[in-house]
């Protein structure tokens, strides 16, 4: 099946540092989501783009929608110890997909006081 | 708070015993989803329901039993379940079959001994 390329896998940065994370695929999306889910939680929905080029902000968290339909990334500024999680990027293709995400491995973002 | 409620939010069961998992949302969503999640690991789909009928079924073992009484809720029948089905089951909701932005319930952390 499909597949999102997420990196980085893990990050450990200081408290204010900024973070930066991606996903790539060799296919188009028509839809881009990011989730961050914490221990014992289910995914919450951070951030949705629907046109190429988008750029999207959310607080602290921005994300963009490729040019090539192919990627996106989400940046988060100033991080806080309350980021820390697992974010993952989830593409929604139409067609025969219709309905169904496929998400990224996912980042897991540590956050030192 | 998630807009998405399920329960029970933790259940042991052996591997004769037959449990129930639940999930309600109160959105006036139109398709809802059922996606099992191992630790670390992106959400993997299970069943999609549009409309209240099955759209997709991810060829989930007939262990596993889904159904929709009403545009609200969300079951998923457990039966004679093994050791490796036991996960975080995630439901999610979405205003349309086409999918877009799916909003997760807290999940399920279902043990099999």
């Amino acid at each position: 099946g499909q597949q999102l390329n997420q990196s980085p896998q893990s990050m450990f940065i200081q408290e204010g540092e900024d973070v930066s994370m991606n996903c790539t695929s060799s296919s188009i999306f028509n839809t881009w989501l990011w989730y961050k889910q914490e221990p014992g939680e289910g995914p919450v929905l951070l951030i949705a783009l629907y046109k190429a080029g988008e750029l999207t902000s959310n607080g602290r968290l921005t994300a963009q929608f490729g040019i090539t339909r192919k990627d996106s990334f989400l940046n988060i500024s100033a991080s806080i110890p309350s980021d820390v999680g697992i974010y993952f990027c989830a593409g929604l293709q139409g067609g025969t997909s219709y309905g169904k995400l496929t998400f990224g491995q996912g980042t897991i973002l540590t956050v030192h006081p | 708070d998630t807009e998405v409620t399920q329960t029970p939010k933790h259940l042991v069961m052996g591997m004769t015993n037959k449990k129930s998992l639940k999930c309600e949302q109160h959105m006036g969503h139109r398709a809802m989803y059922w996606y099992k999640q191992k630790a670390k690991k992106p959400p993997e789909l299970m069943f999609v329901y549009s409309y209240e009928k099955l759209s997709i079924n991810e060829s989930v073992p007939s262990r596993f039993s889904p159904e929709c009484p009403n545009s609200s809720l969300l079951n998923l029948h457990l039966h004679a379940l093994q050791p490796e089905d036991s996960a975080l089951y995630l439901c999610a909701s979405s205003q349309g079959p086409e999918g877009g932005e799916l909003f997760f319930g807290e999940g399920s952390r279902l043990t099999v001994l």
